[in-house]
């Protein structure tokens, strides 16, 4: 079974400028989550879809944003960018609606500079 | 403020050594799972405890859930290069997204 598929793996913006992350899941697997991850402050949780519908949001602004597709791929979206946003992005797939009882299988994450 | 809190930060230890690191909150979870993430790659799940009290092993890694649910630990005995990489505990709460601590970076230098 092919495992999370993050892409691209690393990404270099200028400030201002827009950014789309993708994560395809792994098959069957109908939940996604993406998390920030930064030295200082560790994984941050950003968002989380299930069956195409966020059911949770983490605490960043209205820059960051994402959907998912039917076939559970999902993308995040990242406009306006600052040098702070500088991250490697992860995105998790998981077979449950609740991660209690349905572990987390993370892709490789796509590394963002901002510069 | 962090809900997880993981100790120590960095360890650096030699091949053979033991060692403990350790997960708390003040908060209770219904679970606690742990992750280690190498260089380069994603998190990847080790285990995951549930019952306050569990004690789960996956070779020489053994990993304790608190009586009380907030807090857990991962012991590693007889540590190898191979155990290099950063450790991260993450706590569930019912429906409400996995929460992490910032983890902790070990090396095991051969």
């Amino acid at each position: 079974k092919a495992g999370v598929t993050q892409t691209p793996r690393y990404l270099i913006k200028t400030r201002g400028q827009q950014v789309t992350l993708s994560c395809s899941p792994i098959s069957g697997h109908r939940s996604v989550s993406w998390y920030q991850q930064t030295p200082g402050q560790g994984l941050q949780f950003l968002f989380e879809y299930f069956s195409e519908t966020q059911r949770n949001k983490g605490n960043f602004p209205g820059r960051f944003s994402g959907r998912q597709f039917s076939n559970s791929r999902s993308e995040m979206n990242v406009s306006t960018l600052e040098l702070g946003d500088s991250a490697l992005y992860l995105c998790a797939s998981s077979n449950g609606q609740s991660s209690y009882n349905s572990p987390l299988h993370f892709g490789n994450g796509t590394r963002l500079t901002v510069t | 403020t962090q809900l997880l809190e993981q100790s120590p930060q960095f360890l650096s230890i030699q091949e053979g050594e033991n060692l403990t690191v350790y997960c708390n909150s003040s908060s209770v979870f219904s679970s606690l799972q742990w992750y280690r993430q190498e260089p380069g790659e994603g998190p990847v799940l080790l285990v995951t405890v549930v019952t306050g009290g569990e004690v789960k092993k996956l070779k020489r890694l053994t990993f304790q859930f608190g009586d009380a649910r907030k807090d857990s630990s991962l012991h590693i005995t007889a540590a190898q290069p191979g155990d290099t990489g950063l450790y991260l505990c993450a706590g569930a709460r019912g429906n409400t997204p996995l929460v992490f601590g910032k983890g902790t970076r070990l090396s095991v230098i051969a």
